[in-house]
């Protein structure tokens, strides 16, 4: 198994510009989650999906948005890039949903908005 | 509020001594308990959990920590550690109060010294 690939590695965005980041897990997990985490800061979580279908905002949504069309995928897309959106990027998936479940991590995604 | 206090930012150790990240926690129950490593360029990996039972739990690469429900804490110990152990960790506490199910702290950066 692969676990929780995402892609890219690491991007450079000029403001207004747009992009998605890709992630993708192939351990059949419904719960997929997408967090930000700036220098000296926990994660913090954007969206969150329970489901095919099914997305909800997590703490920080404001300037993305997301799509869960498969079991397997959960896209990330940045809307007109700001400054304040310059962090790394990491998307999670669980087997559960609970305060007790692991989160199993991709690698993240360095974004630089300049 | 539940909230997870990591004291330390950056803590650096000589290969081979001991370690001890401290993790103080604010939850009303009985929390479940993380603790997460983030080596150079890779994702979050879980290093073990508490959740009931013995307050020594025991967790991969040698590492275990221990719940003090009098003093709010979960710290990572590892008896000597290793130029591999450089990495950014991760405390984390469950909670159903938060869309993820979990919270984390800033995170301890730790460095090796040869």
């Amino acid at each position: 198994n692969a676990g929780v690939t995402q892609t890219p590695k690491f991007r450079i965005l000029k403001i207004g510009q747009s992009m998605t980041l890709q992630c993708t897990q192939d351990m059949n997990h419904n719960y997929m989650y997408w967090y930000r985490q700036d220098p000296g800061m926990g994660l913090k979580l954007i969206y969150y999906s329970v489901g095919a279908g099914i997305t909800d905002k997590g703490e920080v949504p404001n300037g993305y948005n997301v799509s869960r069309s498969t079991t397997e995928d959960f896209p990330l897309r940045l809307e007109l890039a700001a400054p304040s959106q310059t962090s790394v990027y990491f998307c999670a998936s669980s087997l559960e949903f609970g305060p007790q479940e692991t989160q199993y991590f991709g690698p993240g995604t360095r974004l630089l908005v300049l | 509020a539940q909230s997870v206090t990591q004291p330390d930012i950056h803590i650096t150790v000589s290969e081979g001594a001991s370690l001890e990240l401290r993790c103080n926690y604010s939850y009303g129950a009985t929390p479940y308990l993380f603790w997460y490593v983030q080596s150079p360029g890779q994702g979050l990996q879980l290093l073990l959990k508490y959740f009931s039972g013995d307050t020594l739990v025991q967790g991969i690469k040698g590492f275990e920590a221990e719940f003090k429900r009098s003093q709010s804490s979960f710290n990572l110990r590892k008896p000597s550690v290793h130029w591999s152990d450089a990495a950014e960790y991760f405390c984390a506490v469950g909670t159903y109060s938060s869309a993820s199910k979990i919270i984390f702290g800033s995170g301890t950066r730790l460095s090796i010294r040869p």
